[in-house]
């Protein structure tokens, strides 16, 4: 659909769990970024790659890791999460161009229930 | 800086009447500026963006939206509604030139009425 996959697509965990998010991109894009997606909260900006460093982080619990160990692919790591980490974690990419900041495609999102 | 504001939470209109979704921002630089739609269970689709080019955008589906810089707004509208435009619309700010910041407005549900 949209050239970016997300698996799994739901997970439950428990609290003292480690599990892993995996987003992948087609595109041929050099951005990628997580958002969080809570109820009755705007989607939170988490973590941004750009050529596969990172360049945003904002304030995100120490909980969730990021990794991007190539321009196609985008981990989110997670451990001892609380209940209220439960949310749909979405994954998106761009294709940033010098000093233009191209459209985001999204995809289909991770739901996580955290026990 | 940056904000998204958008007025309504929620819109109901019946089909085949306008749409009007309204979006306020604040930016300390020159913006760029989208709509995206997500239907339920799904990922966020682009509807629409303002970069820097004409003022009036169109977008797929027979969306649109100006971008008016004297009123700090970005409007989203359509002629006629249809049953499949009912899902929750985004206004989404990002700094046109450097930094990553991308700001999500609240979201608006639409509802539409057969």
């Amino acid at each position: 659909e949209t050239g970016v996959t997300q698996t799994p697509r739901h997970l439950v965990m428990g609290m003292t769990n480690k599990k892993s998010l995996k987003c992948e991109q087609h595109l041929g894009h050099n951005a990628m970024y997580w958002y969080k997606q809570s109820a009755k909260k705007p989607l939170e900006l988490m973590f941004v790659y750009s050529l596969e460093e990172r360049v945003e982080n904002n304030s995100v619990p120490s909980r969730f890791s990021p990794e991007c160990p190539n321009s196609s692919h985008l981990f989110l790591h997670l451990h001892t999460l609380q209940p209220e980490d439960s949310a749909l974690y979405l994954c998106a990419s761009s294709q940033v161009l010098a000093g233009d900041r191209n459209e985001q495609f999204f995809g289909p999102g991770t739901r996580l229930t955290v026990l | 800086a940056q904000s998204v504001t958008q007025l309504d939470s929620h819109v109901s209109v019946s089909e085949g009447t306008p749409v009007l979704l309204r979006c306020n921002y604040s930016s300390s630089y020159s913006p760029s500026l989208f709509w995206y739609v997500q239907h339920p269970n799904k990922g966020l689709q682009l509807l629409l963006k303002y970069t820097s080019a004409a003022t009036l955008v169109k977008g797929i589906n027979g969306f649109e939206a100006e971008f008016k810089k004297s009123e700090t707004s970005f409007h989203l509208t359509k002629p006629s509604a249809h049953m499949s435009d009912a899902a929750e619309y985004f206004c989404v700010v990002t700094p046109r030139t450097g930094g990553f910041k991308t700001i999500f407005g609240a979201g608006t549900r639409l509802f539409v009425k057969a």
